[in-house]
């Protein structure tokens, strides 16, 4: 199916343990980004890329380890998760002209570290 | 650095009834705006955007938002509510000095009564 993917959609891990969130679009998009929704704080954005073996730290990025080997993947990996990590997390995608087209978004992963 | 504040945190009209949901920005560039909109459980959805175009930009599902420079405000509005318009607002602001990337506002939660 065309579109962006996230898997899982829900998930519970211990403190501590390495957890791997995954997206996946169709669409050849050139950028993707990984952002977190808490409340009061609207989406922070934590790591984007702006094609395959290009990434970049966004605003929260400290915990957090991404790669883009392929231009439609983009993995989000919480290496030792902690509870302050309890969020959900939206992935999105945009094509080189992100302004005129904004982003498409995933339908998100819900993370809860306990 | 560009920052973005939407005014409410909730606001609550009655169906049939005008919205405004509001929005202030700062941007040292000349800034694009964009409003998405995010129903219960649901991803992020490209309600509309300001590209430096038209001041005065329609969107999805009878929602608009007119750019005031002189006030920095971006607000987003819609004639009449319906039910099915419930559902958070964020307002975006993105411009040269933050590479492109997307400041997201707190969001506002617009509720709907009968």
């Amino acid at each position: 199916d065309a579109g962006i993917t996230q898997s899982p959609r829900y998930k519970i891990t211990e403190t501590g343990r390495q957890v791997t969130l995954m997206c996946h679009q169709t669409w050849s998009h050139s950028y993707m980004f990984w952002y977190r929704q808490d409340l009061g704080h609207g989406l922070r954005l934590i790591y984007y890329s702006a094609a395959a073996d290009i990434t970049d730290k966004g605003e929260v990025p400290d915990g957090y380890v991404v790669s883009r080997s392929k231009t439609e993947n983009f993995p989000l990996t919480l290496e030792s998760a902690t509870r302050s990590q309890t969020s959900v997390y939206f992935c999105a995608s945009s094509p080189r002209d992100t302004l005129n087209y904004g982003y498409t978004f995933g339908s998100g992963t819900r993370l809860t570290v306990v | 650095a560009q920052s973005v504040t939407q005014l409410d945190s909730h606001v609550s009209v009655s169906e049939g009834t005008p919205v405004l949901l509001r929005c202030n920005y700062s941007s040292s560039y000349s800034p694009s705006l964009f409003w998405y909109v995010q129903h219960p459980n649901k991803g992020l959805q490209l309600l509309l955007k300001y590209t430096s175009a038209a001041t005065l930009v329609k969107g999805i599902n009878g929602f608009e938002a007119e750019f005031k420079k002189s006030e920095t405000s971006f607000h987003l509005t819609k004639p009449s509510a319906h039910m099915s318009d419930a559902a958070e607002y964020f307002c975006v602001v993105s411009d040269l000095s933050s590479n492109y990337q997307l400041i997201w506002g707190a969001g506002t939660k617009l509720i709907i009564k009968p």
